[in-house]
């Protein structure tokens, strides 16, 4: 069966650090994986995704992310934190039916 | 920006009273969905519909329906709101096909007293 899995329910970060949000996924085929961002009383926003090609994708507000096959993780990384980098952080993966995934989420706080 | 849009943003509703949470989208995207989630927890998928007259439940059960008679506009309604809906209701679109993000609006805080 398919799944999503945020280990961490939060992740504390000094400001200027760099940051990891983990993800691991369960899924047959090729997966389709997706990184969203949430802040306080907002919907998701798109961070970034993997369809196909280079093992580290780079998105919106400095993020990045690297598939590794091997271990089914799409860990969300960043050099340098921001305060306004703390937010609810969620992993998705796509199957090749359409179905979405998302994880449970992880909360994000980067310490001034 | 996404072009996606929910109203209300926040309801506050007496319980026993029939409500619809609107959301629309100008993107032209064929597949809707409905989330519920509680405020900093995860997401529960309630309904999705592929295209026009397309509706199906997702994967938490719900007492809400929802139609789909427009592409741009997929509406939920919930014909007796009880406290425990009080909730937030999210709306999202996106293409068809799994390479293709969805787009997310801001939400509506619902609130059943």
């Amino acid at each position: 069966a398919q799944s999503v899995a945020q280990p961490e329910d939060q992740v504390n970060v000094a400001e200027g650090n760099p940051l990891t949000v983990k993800c691991t996924y369960s899924v047959s085929g090729n997966p389709y994986l997706f990184w969203y961002v949430q802040y306080p009383n907002r919907g998701l926003q798109f961070l970034l995704k993997y369809i196909t090609g280079d093992n580290l994708v780079k998105g919106s507000y400095g993020f990045e992310a690297e598939f590794n096959k091997s271990q089914t993780s799409f860990h969300l990384k960043k050099p340098s934190a921001l305060v306004s980098d703390s937010a609810l952080y969620f992993c998705a993966v796509r199957d090749r039916d359409d179905k979405i995934i998302f994880g449970k989420g992880t909360r994000l706080h980067i310490l001034p | 920006e996404a072009d996606i849009y929910q109203t209300p943003r926040y309801l506050v509703i007496g319980t026993g009273k029939k409500i619809t949470l609107e959301c629309s989208q100008t993107m032209g995207h064929d597949k809707m969905y409905w989330y519920q989630q509680d405020p900093g927890m995860e997401l529960h998928l309630i309904h999705y519909s592929y295209g026009v007259n397309s509706t199906e439940k997702g994967d938490l059960s719900s007492e809400s329906t929802v139609s789909r008679i427009r592409t741009e506009h997929f509406p939920l309604t919930l014909e007796s709101a009880r406290p425990s809906h009080t909730s937030q209701y999210l709306c999202a679109s996106s293409d068809t096909g799994p390479g293709y993000e969805q787009y997310f609006g801001p939400g509506t805080r619902l609130t059943v007293t």
